[in-house]
């Protein structure tokens, strides 16, 4: 079952243009990853924020967590044409010494030149 | 350097057909997991090695489908019978260390395309 749920589902938007993506979850975390998924590259990490973080950033990326409204938010700034790429976020919970990923069903960002 | 690669990359099966799906994991990782994602979804666990230690299959939807890491290296994902509802993208991933994606970053092969007809 999915723990994520991505909003908008699919957000298009011009070059230049900041695109801001949400992710709320159903239940305690340890953390929440983002991913990038495109036919190019597979499914890449981008960014990780732990439970005890409220923000971070990693180049034109900016992910914020709010664990008491169990949500989190991806902002891409100054988008290019190659950030057009299906975004996850997921979730870690802890199984007794190793730990596995929930996704979202992702949102689909269209990045026009 | 080598990532996850997969084999193959497309899989065409008739209903009923077994099929077994490859994964090469970066060489020493430790930590190796299996993902199916439908399409228009997100990748969902379906089961983790730690070495050739299965530790959770609890995301297997059903009994027709086995994952095997016999050396600790390789894995290899079987579906027995394949029924239309197993058509997906199989999508496997290792890091170096155990315990998963806090401790490591988990790399992604390219996935199999399993398409049952």
């Amino acid at each position: 079952s999915q723990q994520g749920e991505e909003d908008p589902q699919a957000l298009s938007i011009q070059e230049g243009e900041n695109a801001t993506m949400n992710c709320s979850y159903k239940t305690s975390i340890n953390n929440l990853q983002w991913y990038r998924q495109n036919s190019g590259r597979g499914l890449v990490h981008l960014i990780l924020i732990r439970s005890n973080e409220r923000e971070k950033h990693s180049g034109r990326l900016r992910v914020t967590l709010d664990t008491s409204k169990k949500s989190s938010s991806l902002l891409i700034t100054a988008s290019r044409a190659a950030d057009t790429a299906s975004y996850f976020c997921a979730t870690e919970g802890l199984n007794a010494g190793y730990s596995t990923l929930t996704f979202g069903k992702g949102t689909m960002l269209l990045v026009s030149p | 350097g080598a990532g996850v690669s997969q084999s193959p990359r497309y899989k065409v099966a008739k209903r009923g057909q077994d099929v077994a799906l490859r994964c090469d994991p970066i060489s020493g990782h430790v930590s190796l997991f299996w993902y199916q994602q439908a399409l228009g979804q997100g990748p969902e666990f379906l089961t983790y090695f730690q070495n050739e230690a299965q530790l959770d299959k609890s995301g297997l939807p059903s009994d027709r489908f086995f994952a095997e890491r016999p050396e600790g290296s390789v894995s290899t994902l079987k579906i027995q019978r394949t029924q239309q509802e197993d058509s997906a993208v199989y999508l496997c991933a290792s890091s170096l260390l155990p315990g998963g994606p806090s401790t490591d970053t988990q790399y992604f092969g390219p996935g199999t395309r399993l398409t049952v007809l």
